[in-house]
């Protein structure tokens, strides 16, 4: 299982900072995904640090150890929403969520 | 612009049977793993079954095997998932996710907008 934060709030310009810990980590990547209300899923880091083409630079992601974390330094109203980190489980069969964190911006 | 349509949701009743099918357009369809991913109301992401490329390897999450058989025809670039004696727990959004990695390091991303599926009992 992957353990995150149920709520972060942030005012605008600050950085959030979002964790996941859990078993499945270092050995296998931690991934972070964007939800907006009432949409679909958006990628904005894979393989624990690598941001996709058109997430902005300020979305970053770390790994220490089995914590995985996701930073948006100087975080805007537009990044608000919920964010879910993602790994596959030992063996490969199967991949996990964390709960998700709701990032409040304001 | 890779696109995944979703369709085949619905309301339902409980114990019986819906198929929901995603048809893929602008990339290689059978080069890719395909997968669904459902979100309850209110919840989070829920991983439930994957498919490879050529549809001969499947994986399922616990709550959904022996119920879901996920399966794939490349020749019409269409995902389906059959799920069997639906229950109140199955209600959700249940999204068409392409698949990227390999096969125990693998993640998704494109996904569909969206199909809900409500069990009534």
């Amino acid at each position: 299982d992957l353990t995150q934060p149920p709520s972060v709030a942030v005012s605008p310009g600050q950085t959030a900072t979002i964790t996941c810990s859990g078993d499945p980590l270092p050995k296998n990547y931690a991934f972070w995904y964007q939800q907006k209300s009432g949409r679909a899923p958006v990628l904005v880091i894979y393989q624990d640090k690598k941001r996709p083409s058109g997430v902005p630079e300020r979305f970053s992601g770390s790994i220490s150890g089995a914590l995985a974390t996701l930073t948006i330094t100087g975080a805007q109203v537009d990044d608000e929403g919920d964010y879910y980190c993602f790994s596959t489980a030992d063996g490969g069969g199967w991949g996990v969520f964390g709960g998700g964190t709701r990032l409040t911006v304001l | 612009e890779v696109q995944l349509a979703e369709s085949g949701g619905g309301l339902i009743q409980r114990g019986e049977s819906m198929r929901l099918s995603c048809v893929a357009s602008d990339f290689s369809f059978s080069a890719f793993w395909m997968h669904w991913v459902r979100q309850a109301p209110g919840k989070g992401l829920v991983w439930v079954a994957r498919v490879n490329g050529d549809g001969t390897s499947t994986d399922y999450a616990d709550s959904v095997k022996g119920r879901f058989t996920i399966s794939r025809d490349n020749a019409k670039n269409t995902l389906h998932l059959q799920m069997n004696n639906l229950g109140a727990e199955d209600t959700a959004v249940y999204y068409c996710v392409r698949g990227r990695g390999s096969y125990s390091l693998f993640y998704f991303d494109y996904w569909g907008q969206g199909a809900p599926v409500t069990v009534s009992s």
